[in-house]
């Protein structure tokens, strides 16, 4: 099983602020898939295929990577944006995911 | 617009059994694979396993094979998962999800709003 290991466990931002979330495979995967959960809430695809945002997604955001390595980067803070980001791998079963990073306002 | 409305959890003793279901509207369901996923409290999200439009296939995380059951009724647009054998260890929050496929892997592009299990004596 592929291993996501994110980074950083938990942040705070200011807004205006950028901010970069990583997410690391244990193996190389073909695509890294993001979501958003705010708290008590159900999570949400927010970015697929790496770099391709979601239905309603605010174009501050970004994906990027490749291999072992991607990243999720919000060019510009937004009080909005406070949640537990998840990184998901689907290239090889069992489908997994990243422990999450918490972003919060600062 | 896409909507999964998952039932039937609550409270259930270790070692019981119980069945979530998970209906679906705003789509054609008979088209899609689907799947579930848990999150234990304060916890991430673990896949429980997924399947195909026309139940040929059905595939599950190997700790939940022997424990859970997938199974869909497309006339009815709902999707199914038994769990036997209950224990604390399943406490979770039940999602249901459409699952996405660009023939390199999977993704979950719509989640319902989900259903608590409680395994408590």
């Amino acid at each position: 099983e592929i291993v996501l290991t994110q980074s950083p466990t938990t942040m705070a931002a200011s807004p205006g602020e950028k901010v970069t979330l990583t997410c690391r495979a244990s193996s190389s995967v073909s695509y890294m898939h993001w979501y958003q959960q705010r708290s008590g809430t159900s999570p949400k695809l927010w970015i697929y295929e790496t770099s391709k945002l979601a239905s309603g997604v605010p174009n501050r955001f970004s994906g990027s990577g490749s291999g072992t390595s991607y990243s999720l980067t919000i060019n510009s803070m937004e009080t909005e944006d406070a949640a537990t980001y998840y990184c998901q791998q689907g290239s090889s079963y069992p489908p997994t995911f990243g422990a999450g990073t918490k972003l919060e306002l600062k | 617009e896409v909507k999964l409305v998952e039932s039937g959890g609550g409270l259930v003793q270790p070692g019981r059994s119980l069945k979530l279901s998970c209906a679906a509207s705003g789509f054609s369901f008979n088209d899609y694979w689907m799947g579930w996923v848990r999150q234990a409290p304060g916890k991430g999200l673990e896949w429980i396993g997924e399947i195909n439009q026309d139940s040929s296939t059905i595939n599950y995380t190997p700790s939940l094979k022997d424990k859970f059951t997938i199974s869909r009724d497309n006339a009815q647009n709902t999707l199914y998962l038994q769990m036997s054998k209950l224990g604390s260890e399943d406490t979770a929050i039940y999602y249901c999800a459409r699952v996405a496929d660009d023939g390199y892997g999977i993704w979950f592009a719509y989640w319902g709003q989900g259903t608590l299990v409680t395994v408590s004596s």
